[in-house]
C-alpha cells in the first residue's frame, strides 16, 4: 500500500535550519510529484513547494524563495524539505503529500503523518 | 492577484442535513479544483478532484460541481463522521497552488 512516512518532531531556535524527510513506498517513486504543505496551529493549509522525483525539478512558493530547498534521494525513495532562517511564524505541522496525477497536478491522494516543527528561543 | 474564496467559514448542521460549501475563483481555473476533509490531528483527506470526480473510497454522499468559476461541495445527508473542516484547492495556476480558507462543519 502507498505510504508516506515523515521524520519526527523538531524544536529549533530562530535563525536555525530544519530538514524534514518523507519516505515514499508502495508505488513507482518517479511517477508522481511530491508536494509540501504546512499548517500553523489553528490555521489553514499553505503550499510550500513541490518536487518532481523524476529529474528533481522543484517549484517553490514565492514567499519562501531563498529559504526552502527540496531534494530527493531516488535509491531510498525519500524526499527532503529544508527550511532555513527559521522564524517563530514557521512553527507549524509540515506535511508531504503525493499527487494523484501523472504528468499533471490534480490533487493530493496520500499524505504523510505530519512533522511538527516548533521554533522557539 | 488570483483569489480563491471559500464560504462559509463556519457551518452548523444536523445529522441527515444536506449541506453545501462553495469556493469561488477570481479567474477561470477550468476544472482544476479539489476538495479535502480534515479531522483534528489528522492530515487532510482527498474527497473530490477535477471539480466533480469522487476519489476512490469516498462515500457517494459527497459530490462536487462547477458553474463557471464557482465550485460546490455537497454532502447529501450528513453523517456523524462528516463533522470536520473542509478545504478547497485550485491547481490551475500551479505553481503556485492555493487552498481555500476552510469551512468548519459542526454539529448543531
Amino acid at each position: 500500500q502507498v505510504r508516506l512516512v515523515q521524520s519526527g518532531a523538531e524544536v529549533k531556535k530562530p535563525g536555525a535550519s530544519v530538514k524534514v524527510s518523507c519516505k515514499a513506498s508502495g508505488y513507482p517513486f518517479a511517477t508522481n510529484y511530491i508536494h509540501w504543505v504546512r499548517q500553523a496551529p489553528g490555521q489553514g493549509l499553505e503550499w510550500l513547494g513541490s518536487i518532481n522525483p523524476s529529474g528533481g525539478a522543484t517549484f517553490y512558493a514565492q514567499r519562501l524563495q531563498g529559504r526552502v530547498t527540496m531534494t530527493r534521494e531516488t535509491p531510498t525513495t525519500t524526499v527532503y524539505m529544508e527550511l532555513s532562517s527559521l522564524r517563530s511564524d514557521d512553527t507549524a505541522i509540515y506535511y508531504c503529500a503525493k499527487d494523484l496525477g501523472v504528468g499533471v497536478n490534480v490533487g493530493y491522494d496520500y499524505w504523510g503523518q505530519g512533522t511538527l516543527v516548533t521554533v522557539s528561543p | 492577484d488570483f483569489q480563491l474564496t471559500q464560504s462559509p467559514s463556519f457551518l452548523s448542521a444536523s445529522v441527515g442535513d444536506r449541506v453545501t460549501i462553495t469556493c469561488r475563483a477570481s479567474q477561470g481555473i477550468g476544472n482544476y479544483l479539489a476538495w479535502y476533509q480534515q479531522k483534528p490531528g489528522k492530515a487532510p483527506n482527498l474527497l473530490i478532484y477535477t471539480a466533480s470526480t469522487l476519489q476512490s473510497g469516498v462515500p457517494s454522499r459527497f459530490s462536487g460541481s462547477r458553474s463557471g468559476t464557482e465550485f460546490t461541495l455537497t454532502i447529501s445527508s450528513l453523517q456523524p463522521e462528516d463533522f470536520a473542516t473542509y478545504f478547497c484547492q485550485q491547481l490551475n495556476t500551479y505553481p503556485p497552488t492555493t487552498f481555500g480558507q476552510g469551512t468548519r462543519l459542526e454539529i448543531k
